[in-house]
């Protein structure tokens, strides 16, 4: 089974601050690894997701995230926060054999805050 | 509009009532979770099926069940609700078993009492 942790409960930043959130995952076999995001009351929605290729893939909102085969890791960043990157964010992955179906195993979240 | 849509948005139940919260969607998707949120933990997948018919358990299945009649439809239900599960559920679906291009409902947030 595969777990995943993310280091940072809570991350409080001014604007214009750069961000960088860190993802760990633990499997045997190849994931596909995902960036969610859930703003105050919302449900999560997908900032960005790398499968295959190239490691360095970019999201919406100007976001980021490295695939970092070696050390199993897929941090995210931002060069730059807004106040309105307030949210919990949620790394997720996801098994690559088709017995796995759709599930998704997710780390605990973290709560960014961006100050004004 | 398209997507998933959970009934009801929030709910009370006493200790030991029964319920079902209501998952459908309109994308013809297989595949269809239930997922639990709570404070630190992230997601946590309670049940999942790949298709009418059929239905796995998740990590945290103690306590619900689900069935999978229709494609459309993925209800969750609680037998005997406990404080325990207290919890924001969030159900999903996708086309694909490589959970691209996921899609989360709104949630319900459930208090048990």
């Amino acid at each position: 089974a595969q777990s995943v942790s993310q280091h940072n409960h809570h991350v409080i930043l001014s604007e214009a601050a750069s961000l960088e959130l860190g993802c760990n995952y633990s499997y045997g076999g190849t994931v596909n690894l995902f960036w969610y995001v859930q703003y105050p009351g919302q449900h999560l929605q997908l900032l960005l997701k790398y499968f295959s290729g190239d490691p360095l893939v970019k999201g919406i909102k100007g976001f980021e995230a490295e695939f970092i085969k070696s050390k199993f890791s897929f941090n995210l960043r931002k060069p730059s926060v807004q106040w309105s990157d307030t949210a919990e964010y949620f790394c997720a992955v996801n098994a690559r054999i088709k017995a796995a179906g759709n599930k998704l195993t997710f780390g605990g979240g973290t709560r960014v805050l961006v100050k004004p | 509009n398209a997507g998933v849509t959970q009934t009801p948005k929030f709910q009370v139940l006493k200790t030991g009532q029964s319920m079902t919260l209501q998952c459908a969607q309109d994308m013809n998707h297989e595949y269809m979770s239930w997922y639990r949120q709570d404070p630190g933990m992230g997601l946590r997948l309670i049940h999942y099926s790949v298709g009418a018919g059929i239905t796995d358990q998740g990590e945290v299945p103690n306590g619900y069940n689900v069935s999978r009649s229709t494609t459309e439809d993925f209800p969750l239900r609680l037998l005997s609700a406990a404080p325990s599960q207290t919890s924001v559920y969030f159900c999903a679906s996708s086309y694909q078993w490589t959970a691209d291009r996921t899609f989360f409902g709104q949630g319900t947030r459930l208090t048990v009492v």
